[in-house]
């Protein structure tokens, strides 16, 4: 069964903390994606990469950088947390481009900033 | 710039059909995707359509696709209590190949 792996469901941070939400996959992948979140937001785009080594920005990348040192791996770091980055994220996969099996989930991790 | 709009609720009484409505803005788009999400979950797909049919059906799910008003619709036959989730549309757009998506339309499922 292939699958997108969130290392964490829950997690509980301190304001500043330096945090490092981490993202596997085993569809031998191109493209993997971070997403925030939010009710009544919808899912907003954090970061994207197309290939090892590469990012792009998304629609709110403020506070957050990314890293894809290995194509199955994508991780999301928040480099000072605050209380605004309390949310529910979401890593993504998918083959280049997306076809009939458009993204692939992990099950999210919910984060909260204290 | 694109966006995908969808009714934030939806109520439905047990045993009826539901139907979720999604309008996008890119008539280019090879591929329409509906996700369903279960509390505190992520994203699962549900279905999707190719641009080039009008209708798709699988079991209980029927999605409707009507490229000229630019229009998708779920619908759901006899709802169940296990279809309580948020329902996501998605367009996939030709241009660069992301996915853009809708807010999400809230299935609430009364007795």
């Amino acid at each position: 069964d292939v699958k997108v792996t969130q290392s964490s469901r829950y997690l509980v941070k301190r304001t500043g903390e330096k945090v490092f939400l981490e993202c596997v996959q085993d569809m031998d992948h191109e493209n993997m994606f971070w997403y925030r979140q939010d009710p009544g937001l919808g899912l907003r785009l954090i970061y994207f990469s197309y290939d090892v080594k590469m990012k792009e920005k998304g629609d709110i990348p403020e506070g957050y950088s990314v890293s894809r040192e290995k194509k199955e791996r994508f991780s999301l770091i928040l480099e000072s947390a605050s209380t605004n980055q309390t949310s529910m994220y979401l890593c993504a996969s998918s083959s280049r481009p997306p076809g009939a099996y458009g993204y692939t989930f992990g099950s999210g991790t919910r984060l909260t900033v204290v | 710039g694109e966006d995908v709009e969808q009714s934030l609720f939806l109520s439905v009484r047990e045993g009826d059909s539901s139907v979720i409505n999604c309008t996008y803005t890119d008539s280019s788009s090879t591929y329409l995707y509906w996700y369903k999400q279960e509390p505190g979950a992520g994203l699962q797909l549900l279905t999707y359509i190719f641009s080039n049919m009008d209708m798709k059906q699988d079991q209980r799910l029927t999605v409707l696709l009507n490229k000229k008003d630019k229009h998708l619709s779920l619908r759901i036959a006899d709802t169940q209590t296990g279809d309580s989730a948020i329902y996501f549309c998605a367009e996939r757009l030709d241009s660069n190949y992301q996915l853009i998506w809708g807010a999400g339309t809230k299935l609430i499922i009364k007795p």
